[in-house]
């Protein structure tokens, strides 16, 4: 069964890097998508990217973050200067389409990175 | 932002007994998605309902849709260990068509 997957499934940096969390969406999707979820906390929206560009962004993807497609597969989100309140699990997501009323608003993640600053 | 509101926070049962657990908004939602998650991975999708009194079942979980579409209900029937895990109710923002809002989940443990 198609799947999305991230990598690294951990990754550890020193605050002020940089850090690029790789995503290969489900492969005939056309929405993609990230998330946080902050230990403990609800699961929260990021950003979403259709034909190349953001569609929708939240008021937590600031200046700091950036999002690319770099090829035909993987689905990138870019944190620069990265702040210790930034330690989450970011998931990276895809859909089929988005219509509404539509079975295919469905929105299947990957398994996560976890994202340790120190 | 529409919110989603999910009770119980935590719930600890015997094997073998049913439960519900419930995902309420005063707004209204085109869909209604219910994800699993364990610790450490990612929300798996298990359910969208997306008509106003809407039934579905998987095996021995019922979902069910509110007729207003602002509240839905997971129950299961027999719990098993195996259903042991965070479940999460998400919804389309409406004023933001492709962002999911995600309640804050039930927490279930199933003891054998």
């Amino acid at each position: 069964e198609p799947e999305v997957t991230q990598t690294p499934s951990h990754q550890v940096t020193q605050m002020g890097q940089e850090v690029i969390l790789r995503c290969v969406p489900i492969s005939n999707h056309l929405y993609f998508y990230w998330y946080r979820q902050i230990l403990g906390q609800k699961v929260e929206f990021l950003v979403s990217f259709y034909n190349n560009e953001i569609s929708e962004k939240s008021e937590i993807f600031d200046d700091q973050f950036s999002v690319e497609r770099p090829d035909g597969s993987n689905f990138t989100l870019k944190i620069r200067s990265t702040k210790l309140e930034d330690s989450a699990m970011y998931f990276c997501a895809s859909s089929e389409a988005w219509t509404d009323h539509s079975s295919y608003n469905e929105q299947f993640f990957g398994p996560g990175t976890r994202l340790t600053v120190l | 932002t529409q919110l989603l509101e999910q009770s119980p926070q935590f719930l600890s049962i015997q094997e073998g007994e049913n439960l519900t657990v419930y995902c309420n908004s005063s707004s209204v939602f085109s869909s209604l998605q219910w994800y699993r998650q364990e610790p450490g991975e990612g929300p798996v999708l298990l359910v969208t309902v997306v008509t106003g009194g809407e039934v579905k079942k998987l095996k021995r979980l019922t979902f069910q849709f509110g007729d207003a579409r602002k509240d839905s209900s997971l129950h299961i029937t027999a719990a098993q260990p195996g259903d042991t895990g965070l479940y999460l109710c998400a919804g389309p923002d409406n004023n933001a068509g492709n962002m999911l809002t995600f309640g804050g989940g039930t927490r279930l443990m199933v003891k054998p």
